[in-house]
């Protein structure tokens, strides 16, 4: 069946410029991850949803990073008046989360975001 | 805060011979331990989960181990191939109130040459 998928693969924003990042998840995935990796290093952790709910965004570094995910299913990450520093591969994984218990997670294959 | 050091940052090695990546971390309370693997513009894939109960993991070559008294583990490759030349990801997950978060290491980059 079809993975998680996420759009677009590669964004080229000048600083200052919004973007808006996709991700697809697995049908019928309950919960979704966001997470930066910045070159060279492990993913980030950046928020986390169950459904349409957003329980934990305690990884996005500024206000200027917004997500959210209306309808429980694809979710968008927004980054407004981006900056050098937000330069990075923003992977997205969604997993088949039973309440209380531990998951496999899922992850697309990321969008690489350069801003100059 | 928790954290997870993986060595060595990266690693050359010959087709066909094994190697052995190392994963220490510091993170409480632990609920579980996962190998990937990433290559090149993909995403991480798992190889292998432990929970604090388990010490050992197969998954074809990869074997993983666990020592959660130490906090440490290792995952262990035999008889590389050269679509083993790829990151490895060591991730930690913490259980805090219902929701399970995991922190992930920075990866051994392995290179394995023909």
């Amino acid at each position: 069946g079809a993975g998680v998928s996420q759009s677009p693969r590669y964004k080229v924003a000048k600083r200052g410029q919004d973007v808006a990042l996709r991700c697809d998840p697995i049908s019928g995935h309950v919960s979704l991850f966001w997470y930066q990796q910045a070159l060279g290093q492990g993913p980030e952790f950046l928020t986390y949803f169950q459904n349409e709910a957003q329980l934990d965004k305690s990884g996005l570094p500024s206000d200027r990073f917004f997500a959210e995910r209306p309808e429980g299913s694809v979710s968008t990450l927004k980054i407004q008046r981006t900056q050098q520093e937000d330069s990075a591969v923003y992977l997205c994984a969604s997993s088949l989360a039973v309440a209380g218990l531990d998951y496999e997670q899922y992850f697309g294959p990321g969008t690489r975001l350069t801003v100059t | 805060k928790n954290q997870v050091e993986q060595s060595p940052q990266s690693l050359i090695i010959l087709e066909g011979k094994n190697c052995t990546l190392q994963c220490n971390y510091t993170v409480s309370p632990f609920s579980n331990l996962r190998w990937y693997k990433q290559d090149t513009g993909r995403g991480p894939v798992s190889l292998t989960i432990m929970t604090f109960s388990e010490n050992t993991k197969s998954n074809g070559r990869y074997t993983a181990t666990l020592d959660a008294d130490t906090k440490q583990s290792s995952l262990h490759i035999t008889a590389s191939q050269l679509s083993d030349s790829a990151s490895y990801i060591c991730v930690v997950s913490s259980a805090s109130g219902g929701s399970y978060i995991p922190t992930f290491g920075r990866g051994t980059s392995l290179i394995v040459h023909p």
